[in-house]
């Protein structure tokens, strides 16, 4: 079965810091995709990154960067110089190819970040 | 172009009672699922709908049914409602042609309260 793990319940920083979030998930399977999802109080979840499991260099994209690891099976999320608007819940999703196709995400508890002037 | 819509945004039932709930995809998406998130939790998949049929379905009981229309859209019903059903609920939609790399589009959700 999948399982994703989000140890950080919450965290809190100062604008401008650096925060970076922990994603360790579980899976049998070969092919898999990660995901992370940022869930602002109006409760759309709105899709940050994806990374395959075939490709484990790590990007920057803006403020955002990701750490992925496969013999770690972790799947870190950095965002550079936080800002106020970063404050959400930000989830870890993992992708199963469903029987007869289409996907469906399994995801972490979450780890809700405030950011602080 | 319009995202995921959902409707109603809230709404408050009883225990007992039935509820139906509504998704309008993401222009150019063919498949709707539904996924349940209780307070403090994160999102769990209640079933996906392709092509008119359920797809896929989460370890929800047969109290949670679904359907999509030939426009894609899609409806959530449960049924005998529980105090334990409240929660946010959350429609997603995915063109097809995509599927395998699971990104999915979400909406604002539905977020109900049962008393």
């Amino acid at each position: 079965a999948q399982k994703v793990t989000q140890a950080q319940t919450e965290i809190s920083v100062v604008e401008k810091e650096d925060v970076t979030l922990d994603c360790v998930y579980e899976t049998r399977d070969t092919t898999y995709y990660l995901f992370w999802y940022k869930q602002p109080p109006s409760g759309e979840l709105v899709f940050l990154i994806r990374r395959n499991s075939f490709d484990e260099q790590n990007e920057i994209s803006g403020r955002y960067s990701w750490n992925f690891q496969k013999s770690t099976s972790s799947f870190n999320f950095t965002i550079t110089a936080s800002q106020v608007v970063d404050s959400a819940v930000y989830f870890c999703a993992l992708s199963e190819i469903l029987t007869g196709g289409g996907n469906k995400l399994t995801f972490g508890t979450g780890t809700q970040l405030k950011v602080e002037l | 172009d319009a995202g995921v819509t959902q409707s109603p945004t809230h709404l408050i039932k009883t225990r007992g009672q039935q509820v139906t709930l509504r998704c309008s995809p993401k222009s150019g998406h063919d498949t709707v699922s539904w996924y349940q998130q209780a307070l403090g939790q994160g999102p769990q998949f209640i079933f996906q709908y392709y092509e008119e049929e359920e797809r896929q379905r989460g370890n929800f009981p047969d109290r949670f049914s679904g359907h999509q229309f030939p426009n894609y859209s899609s409806e959530l019903n449960v049924n005998a409602l529980l105090l334990g059903d409240s929660a946010l609920y959350l429609c997603a939609s995915s063109p097809s042609q995509v599927r395998n790399t699971g990104e999915l589009f979400f909406g604002e959700g539905s977020r109900l309260t049962v008393l």
